[in-house]
C-alpha cells in the first residue's frame, strides 16, 4: 500500500464548476500538506501550503486538512480552462530538521468551455 | 527571476553512456533534491542535499551519484544508464527542511 493515494482521473469538468480534489494517507506522522499544479512539460508549482488540520483559502483555492480521517482536499471553484492541469499533493512529517515529501500520483483535471 | 534551472531538457543516450545533469537555483536556498517522475509513480526521491557539502540518498538512489557543487549548484550523474532510467527527472530547492520545495521544470531523458 502507497503512504499516499490520489485518484489519477482523469477529472473532466464544465467552465465554471467546483472541482474537488482528494488525496488519503497511512502515516500519521505527516504534518506539512502541500497541493502543487504541474502543466504539461513543466515543473510542479506550489499552489498550497498547510500545517495540521484546518481549512485555507487563496482566491479560487481552498485546502482542507482532516487528519482525524486522514484525508487531504483542494477545492477549485468557478473553475477555468487554465486550470487544466496535474495536481498533485504532497505531505512531510517533519524530522530531524529535513522535509522529505512524499508525492501522490497525480490526478489529471480538465476544464472544458 | 530564473528560480531553479535545469539543463539540458531532452537527452537520448544508449544503454551504458554517462551523463551528469545540471541544475542552479538563485534564490539562495539551502537545500536542493533530485526527483524523478513516472507515469502512475508520482515523485520520488533520489537523492537530496540538506545545506552545502552534505549529501543523502532518497527513495531510489540506485544507479545514480550527486555533488553539491556549491551552495546554486547539485548536479545528478548516471554512471552507466539503463533503460529503467527512462523517467523526467525534476531538481528542487527550499530555504529549508520545513519549507516548500521549488521546481525545474525537469529534463527528459531516454536511454535505448
Amino acid at each position: 500500500q502507497k503512504e499516499v493515494e490520489q485518484d489519477p482521473g482523469p477529472l473532466s469538468v464544465p467552465e465554471g464548476a467546483i472541482v474537488s480534489l482528494n488525496c488519503t494517507y497511512s502515516n500519521s506522522a505527516f504534518q506539512y500538506f502541500m497541493w502543487y499544479r504541474q502543466y504539461s512539460r513543466k515543473g510542479p508549482e506550489l499552489l498550497m501550503y498547510t500545517y495540521s488540520s484546518g481549512n485555507k483559502e487563496d482566491g479560487r483555492f481552498t485546502a482542507q486538512v482532516d487528519k482525524s480521517s486522514k484525508y487531504i482536499s483542494l477545492f477549485i471553484r468557478d473553475s477555468q480552462p487554465s486550470d487544466s492541469a496535474t495536481y498533485l499533493c504532497a505531505m512531510s512529517p517533519i524530522s530531524g530538521g529535513y522535509n522529505k515529501l512524499i508525492f501522490g500520483a497525480g490526478t489529471r483535471l480538465a476544464v472544458h468551455p | 527571476n530564473a528560480g531553479v534551472t535545469q539543463t539540458p531538457k531532452f537527452q537520448v543516450l544508449k544503454t551504458g553512456q554517462s551523463m551528469t545533469l545540471q541544475c542552479a537555483q538563485d534564490m539562495n536556498h539551502n537545500s536542493m533534491y533530485w526527483y524523478r517522475q513516472d507515469p502512475g509513480m508520482g515523485l520520488r526521491l533520489i537523492y537530496y542535499s540538506a545545506s552545502e557539502g552534505t549529501t543523502d540518498k532518497g527513495e531510489v538512489p540506485n544507479g545514480y551519484n550527486v555533488s553539491r557543487l556549491n551552495k546554486r549548484e547539485f548536479s545528478l550523474r548516471l554512471e552507466s544508464a539503463a533503460p529503467s532510467q527512462t523517467s523526467v527527472y525534476f531538481c528542487a530547492s527550499s530555504e529549508s527542511g520545513s519549507q516548500p520545495q521549488h521546481f525545474g521544470d525537469g529534463t527528459r531523458l531516454s536511454i535505448l
